[in-house]
């Protein structure tokens, strides 16, 4: 068990629909990453929050935003969804910014229908 | 653009065998090397990491060997066990306050007893 928690953790809904999935980092983990995983993509970062200010943002669609509160836990959320929007979507926690050691919860599946 | 290439993408091995797996990089910013397990329905793992001032780094069976002028690392399991079937990611990466990882596309490795 890496400590990152990640609910929930299967998820189904309809194109077109809005979901937030949520993330509880390590305690005292600081960063938070997220990212998706795809049969075709494989593994890619989406965005990166450090002590709730966005650092970085990778393939993040514009439909997605997130956002870390100040009890340091995250949210994803996914609007608008597409059917090639089902995936699985992992966070990660890491105990500051700069620490290269990042520990990645079990993931949200999240099938489109 | 993929940054990060690995392979193969699936290795089957007998037990007591040895395994490799290789990458190749294209950033030459990038500083630094894990490698991650992944199980069926789990989240990617740290297995060990390496940085570009060492050539070899061993823990227990693990092996990562870097070669920094071809821009290539590799994985080495020695002795390999039907528990290390698991998918193997090698990743990527550098910065001083975002350690976002590029990460290869996996490899499926499956060790037959």
């Amino acid at each position: 068990d890496s400590g990152v928690t990640q609910t929930p953790k299967h998820l189904i809904t309809a194109t077109g629909q809005r979901v937030t999935l949520r993330c509880s980092p390590r305690s005292g983990d600081l960063s938070v990453y997220w990212y998706q995983q795809s049969l075709d993509q494989g593994l890619q970062f989406l965005i990166h929050y450090y002590n709730g200010e966005e650092r970085a943002k990778g393939n993040i669609l514009e439909r997605f935003s997130a956002q870390q509160f100040p009890d340091l836990h995250s949210e994803l959320n996914l609007s608008s969804l597409e059917l090639g929007d089902s995936a699985l979507y992992f966070c990660a926690s890491a105990p500051r910014a700069g620490n290269t050691e990042a520990f990645f919860g079990q993931g949200t599946r999240l099938t489109v229908v | 653009q993929q940054q990060v290439k690995q392979s193969p993408q699936s290795l089957i091995v007998q037990k007591g065998g040895i395994s490799i797996i290789n990458c190749a990089y294209e950033n030459t910013a990038f500083d630094y090397f894990p490698w991650y397990q992944q199980f069926p329905g789990k989240g990617p793992a740290l297995l060990i990491a390496i940085r570009p001032d060492v050539s070899e780094k061993k823990e227990g069976r693990f092996t990562i060997s870097f070669n920094k002028s071809a821009k290539q690392f590799s994985l080495h399991i020695m002795d390999s066990q039907p528990g290390d079937s698991a998918t193997y990611f090698c990743a990527a990466s550098y910065g001083t306050s975002n350690y976002k990882l590029t990460f290869g596309k996996g490899t499926l490795l499956t060790v037959n007893p």
